[in-house]
């Protein structure tokens, strides 16, 4: 059973970066492909993106390309997820999940406010 | 890509069958076998109970069943208990372009 943490609860400025991290236990990352959805406020999921192994690529949902990147670093097993020039409706629970593209494993949400 | 389409709401009294439809297109659900279940419950992360149109996650009761037909997925709890109150969303594989999830549905025990 994977566990996956994730960094705590941020609270950024419109235009500033985020960077939320994800450490992965029980498994390692290069077991996992590690995704990265969101949850805006009394809103539904949405897929920003992660690893595809069968492509060996990191795959983006278009609306966020060019604002988003997704890495990771397989010495200590933790993913990253960085999301530049944020808007107020970036306001979001932001969650990593893995077992590609079942879901299986989540992380607990990192909270992320966007207000000036 | 549009999400897929779910009721927003459903409702059943403890004890009856309860099922939502998840529906998408040939591009996603009708393409693929990789449609996914999560119970959401506030405040809380998505717990998955289906995964791959019809399995079950051990520790899911077996009250939760997926299928497909076509482009439309359905997850069917049978034997509705007070705990089962909670949001439900649905997911689809949708090869190079990721995944795209469904709008939810608000689960109602009477």
């Amino acid at each position: 059973q994977a566990q996956l943490v994730q960094s705590g609860a941020e609270v950024k400025k419109p235009g500033a970066s985020l960077k939320v991290s994800c450490s992965i236990s029980g498994y390692t990352l290069d077991d996992l492909s590690i995704h990265w959805v969101r949850q805006a406020p009394g809103k539904g999921l949405e897929w920003m993106g992660g690893f595809d192994p069968e492509s060996n690529e990191t795959l983006y949902a278009p609306k966020f390309l060019g604002r988003v990147r997704m890495t990771e670093d397989t010495t200590s097993d933790t993913a990253y997820f960085m999301l530049t020039s944020l808007k107020f409706d970036d306001t979001a629970v932001y969650y990593c999940t893995s077992d590609w593209p079942n879901f299986v494993f989540w992380g607990q949400g990192t909270l992320v406010t966007v207000s000036s | 890509q549009s999400a897929l389409t779910q009721p927003p709401s459903a409702s059943g009294s403890p004890g009856q069958s309860v099922t939502f439809s998840c529906t998408g297109t040939s591009s996603d659900i009708g393409g693929y076998n990789f449609v996914s279940w999560f119970q959401q419950y506030p405040g809380k992360a998505p717990k998955v109970i289906i995964y791959e149109v019809s399995k079950r996650p051990s520790g899911v009761p077996n009250r939760f069943s997926g299928s497909k037909s076509g482009n439309t997925a359905s997850l069917t709890i049978s034997g509705l208990q007070a705990e089962d109150e909670a949001d439900y969303y649905c997911s689809s594989y949708v090869g190079t372009n990721g995944a795209i999830f469904g709008g939810g549905t608000k689960l109602t025990v009477l």
